[in-house]
């Protein structure tokens, strides 16, 4: 069965510090993705990144970055020089190759504080 | 950028009481999936939709829970005598192919909060 942690509930920073978000995931696929989405107040879901099972190289798009081990079988979020508008709840999921069985993880309530 | 549309955005049903969940996907997009978030908990998936069938489904969704894509456009979810735990946030999403067929991911309509009394 698939299955996503995330063991941090909430984290709180304070504007401007470096923040990881863990993520674990257990799967018994071969071929797999791996997403973040954020989900701020407002409530919609904002999709961050989705990552192949084959692609292990890390991501970054600006303060963010992502880094994908599949011998831990971890895919942890980075943001870097954190903001008050990076504060929301971050779910990391996974789902098989066929874009099916899509499991998300219990989520991350991240606060930026000023 | 095109989007998902949820309508509405807020639904208020006596339990017991049927409702229906509206969702325009993307216009071009063929796969189309339901999701439900019960206030504070995780996201949960309800079921996948294509070729006018389904395609997957979780435990979650059992008779009391149905979808429909009547018209082309429109994606409904229809919830039958509805439950005091079936309060919660229903996201609608679409996708132009497998994650494995492309690049695209699924896209995210803003949801409907659905409120049994």
């Amino acid at each position: 069965a698939q299955k996503v942690t995330q063991a941090q509930t909430e984290i709180s920073v304070v504007e401007k510090e470096d923040v990881t978000l863990d993520c674990v995931y257990e799967t018994r696929d071969t071929t797999y993705y791996l997403f973040w989405y954020k989900q701020p107040p407002s409530g919609e879901l904002v999709f961050l990144i989705r990552r192949n099972s084959f692609d292990e190289q890390n991501e970054i798009s600006g303060r963010y970055s992502w880094n994908f081990q599949k011998s831990t079988s971890s895919f942890n979020f980075t943001i870097t020089a954190s903001q008050v508008v990076d504060s929301a709840v971050y779910f990391c999921a996974l789902s098989d190759n066929y874009g099916q069985n899509f499991v998300f993880g219990p989520g991350t309530r991240l606060s930026v504080l000023p | 950028e095109p989007e998902v549309t949820q309508t509405p955005s807020h639904q208020v049903t006596q339990m017991g009481q049927e409702v229906i969940l509206h969702c325009v996907p993307i216009s071009n997009h063929l796969y189309f999936y339901w999701y439900r978030q019960i206030l504070g908990q995780k996201v949960e998936f309800l079921v996948s939709f294509y070729n006018n069938e389904i395609s997957e489904k979780s435990e979650i969704f059992d008779d009391q829970f149905s979808v429909e894509r009547p018209d082309g456009s429109n994606f409904t979810l229809k919830i039958r005598s509805t439950k005091l735990e079936d309060s919660a946030m229903y996201f609608c999403a679409s996708s132009e192919a497998l994650p494995g067929d492309s690049n695209q991911p699924q896209h995210f309509g803003d949801g409907t909060r659905l409120s049994i009394l």
